[in-house]
């Protein structure tokens, strides 16, 4: 079974702080990592997708890729009250199915 | 450009009956993925479609079924309903013909199917 692992949190940041949403794979052929944003009661946003090892900014997110220890991290710079919400990994195992971790809730206090 | 839309939003159904959930891909995507969302389980993959060709499909009973038409407009069903079925069902659009690991999957709102 290709796992994907994330810590449930919740993980609590004050405002303005930098909020590490960690994640770890099991297939190390996998290819493609995304990370999607879920509120509560809400669908899956799509927030950044990763390919290369590395870091890949976009705006306040930074995701980083380090295939030889099959980790992805998603890092959100002066976090708001706003992004509060549960954040899903997920892997391209192979053929065209997402493989989702159980994601991690995020909590950012005023 | 309108996102993926789901219909009906919210369901309700008894033990045993059946029943069939819609969803329109993003105007220019292909194929449209499916997905069952439950507290305990998390997101699980069911089946991709792409060009009315099922192309990959995850670990649930053959109760559940789906078909895309010829406008990417998929449905899925699931027949002789159990409580367990009770969930989120996610469809997900992408473009679908880049190499398999390179489709941003784009969300729907979902339908929510209690099952009583």
């Amino acid at each position: 079974q290709k796992e994907v692992e994330q810590n449930s949190g919740p993980l609590s940041v004050p405002e303005g702080a930098i909020a590490s949403l960690n994640c770890t794979y099991s297939d190390r052929g996998s290819q493609s990592f995304f990370w999607y944003r879920q509120y509560s009661g809400k669908s899956p946003e799509l927030i950044m997708f990763i390919y290369s090892n590395g870091d890949k900014e976009d705006g306040r997110f930074t995701a980083q890729l380090n295939k030889a220890s099959q980790y992805v991290s998603l890092l959100i710079r002066d976090s708001q009250p706003s992004d509060s919400a549960t954040y899903l990994c997920a892997v391209y195992n192979s053929g065209y199915a997402l493989n989702f971790g159980k994601g991690t809730s995020l909590l950012v206090t005023p | 450009k309108a996102g993926v839309t789901q219909t009906p939003r919210y369901l309700i159904k008894t033990r045993g009956q059946q029943v069939t959930l819609s969803c329109s891909p993003i105007s220019g995507h292909r194929s449209v993925s499916w997905y069952q969302q439950t507290p305990g389980q998390g997101l699980q993959f069911l089946f991709e479609y792409f060009s009315e060709t099922q192309r990959n499909k995850g670990n649930f009973p053959g109760r559940f079924s789906g078909r895309q038409f010829s406008n990417s407009r998929s449905e899925m069903n699931v027949s002789t309903l159990e409580l367990g079925d009770s969930a989120l069902y996610l469809c997900a659009s992408s473009l679908g013909t880049l190499a398999g690991a390179y489709n941003e999957q784009f969300f729907g709102p979902g339908t929510r199917l209690t099952v009583l």
